[in-house]
């Protein structure tokens, strides 16, 4: 199974850009990379997935190198409503695979 | 609304008494799991279903049992719960459409658990 390493927390002001990374060094070939957000008291929510190189959407963009061994997910001008838990998910649903995420970095945005 | 919802929300129970959390969705999803969290931990995977009547182990199945019947309900369940299973508990679900893919899970809102 993939294992995962990342930052327990982390703290930024607001408007600041925002790098989570994660360390996956024994991830498969047919791995994916995906990252989820989580507030208090509320169930994971996606934001977003990648294979390799760049991939970026409306909330975050996610950096992957060439080994894949490691991502980053980038937040732009983070804002007190992006302090939540983020995790880090390295696997696939499509095959007889568990899932196994990360510890998760808590991210505390300050004003 | 397309969502997963799961009950109890809140349980609090003793040593040794059989439970169930159900656990639904009306997204017409194949692949559902269950999930604990604990501090410190993160997310770890119980069991996980790619489809009706298939479940497999994930991370942590020892102490849980669980059925796929039908395509929307993935109940857990707690033959003999002991005090190391309080935590709190998220079901989640996904398409599995195609090979060698990974799927947005969507949630449950958690079912907090306590064995005393």
């Amino acid at each position: 199974l993939a294992k995962t390493t990342q930052p327990i927390s982390m703290d930024s002001y607001e408007g600041q850009e925002v790098n989570i990374t994660c360390s996956h060094n024994n991830i498969a070939t047919n791995d994916y990379i995906t990252w989820y957000q989580q507030f208090p008291s509320q169930g994971p929510r996606f934001i977003i997935q990648g294979y390799k190189t760049k991939v970026t959407n409306e909330v975050a963009s996610l950096f992957i190198p060439a080994d894949r061994k490691s991502s980053t997910l980038s937040l732009p001008r983070v804002s007190l409503s992006d302090t939540a838990v983020y995790y880090c998910l390295v696997g696939l649903n499509s095959g007889n695979t568990p899932l196994v995420f990360g510890k998760g970095t808590r991210l505390s945005v300050i004003a | 609304e397309a969502q997963v919802t799961q009950n109890p929300r809140y349980l609090i129970t003793v040593t040794g008494k059989k439970l169930t959390v159900t656990c639904s969705q009306n997204m017409n999803h194949e692949y559902m799991s269950w999930y604990r969290q604990d501090p410190g931990l993160g997310l770890r995977q119980i069991y996980y279903s790619m489809n009706v009547e298939v479940t497999d182990k994930g991370d942590v199945p020892e102490g849980y049992k669980v059925s796929r019947k039908e395509k929307r309900n993935f109940p857990l369940i707690l033959e003999s719960p002991s005090p190391n299973q309080t935590s709190l508990y998220f079901c989640a679900s996904s398409t599995s459409a195609g090979a060698l893919s990974y799927n947005e899970q969507f949630f449950g809102p958690g079912t907090r658990l306590t064995v005393l």
